[in-house]
């Protein structure tokens, strides 16, 4: 089993759709967590840090269940410049990061 | 935020040659940089963990002699892929690790390497 899962997607939606992403971890003692987006042939940048009590950035909210070991990310309001892959990323300490394969998101006029 | 940079962003080889990438981290120190390798369509796969004034830590499957690693500053790692297969042909990108924030890392641009 991959320690951090998301569904690969794609999933495509036309604009001003809510989209939401799940991704779920195998390690239990995982300590953080993170949304990145990646962009064809760019590198991973960080979108939102994940917490326990749920966060909100915009038109993006961010869900963690440490019960579940399971990780949302929601998109309201989708824009065309929403499209690109977003990656579930768990830390299991501080030095060791594991991403997951990535959902790749395309928003349609 | 924090940035990090990566030279060469592109570089083409023969098989059999030696090739170096740079990692800096512009404004502020690293203790910690990582490489990582990305296939087509594949995750990030991490490849070694890199500390300042120590060797690097590699992860299972990736061969030492091969990725050599050096870290010799805190702004500057580099990764040099020795003796290139096609086989290595991926985009290699590194991170670095603010040591004085928080868990976040943040990521070079990006190498894409092709070996012919």
């Amino acid at each position: 089993r991959k320690e951090v899962e998301q569904d690969p997607g794609p999933f495509n939606v036309p604009e001003g759709a809510t989209v939401a992403f799940n991704c779920t971890y195998s390690n239990s003692a995982s300590q953080s967590f993170f949304w990145y987006r990646q962009d064809c042939r760019k590198e991973p940048k960080l979108l939102m840090s994940v917490y326990s009590s749920g966060n909100e950035d915009g038109r993006f909210t961010a869900q963690l269940n440490r019960a579940s070991q399971y990780i949302s990310l929601l998109i309201r309001d989708s824009k065309l410049s929403d499209s690109a892959t977003y990656l579930c990323v768990v830390n299991k300490k501080g030095n060791d990061m594991r991403f997951g394969a990535g959902t790749r998101l395309t928003v349609k006029p | 935020g924090a940035v990090v940079s990566q030279h060469p962003s592109r570089v083409i080889c023969k098989s059999g040659t030696s090739v170096k990438i740079e990692c800096r981290s512009l404004d502020f120190q690293a203790t910690t940089m990582f490489w990582y390798r990305q296939f087509p369509k594949q995750s990030l796969m991490l490849m070694a963990t890199s500390n300042e004034g120590s060797k690097a830590t590699y992860e299972q499957g990736v061969e030492k002699d091969k990725f050599l690693i050096n870290h010799a500053s805190l702004t500057l790692s580099t990764l040099t892929v020795t003796s290139a297969h096609p086989e290595d042909s991926s985009f290699y990108i590194c991170s670095a690790r603010d040591g004085g924030s928080t868990d976040t890392q943040y990521f070079g641009p990006g190498t894409r390497l092709t070996v012919l």
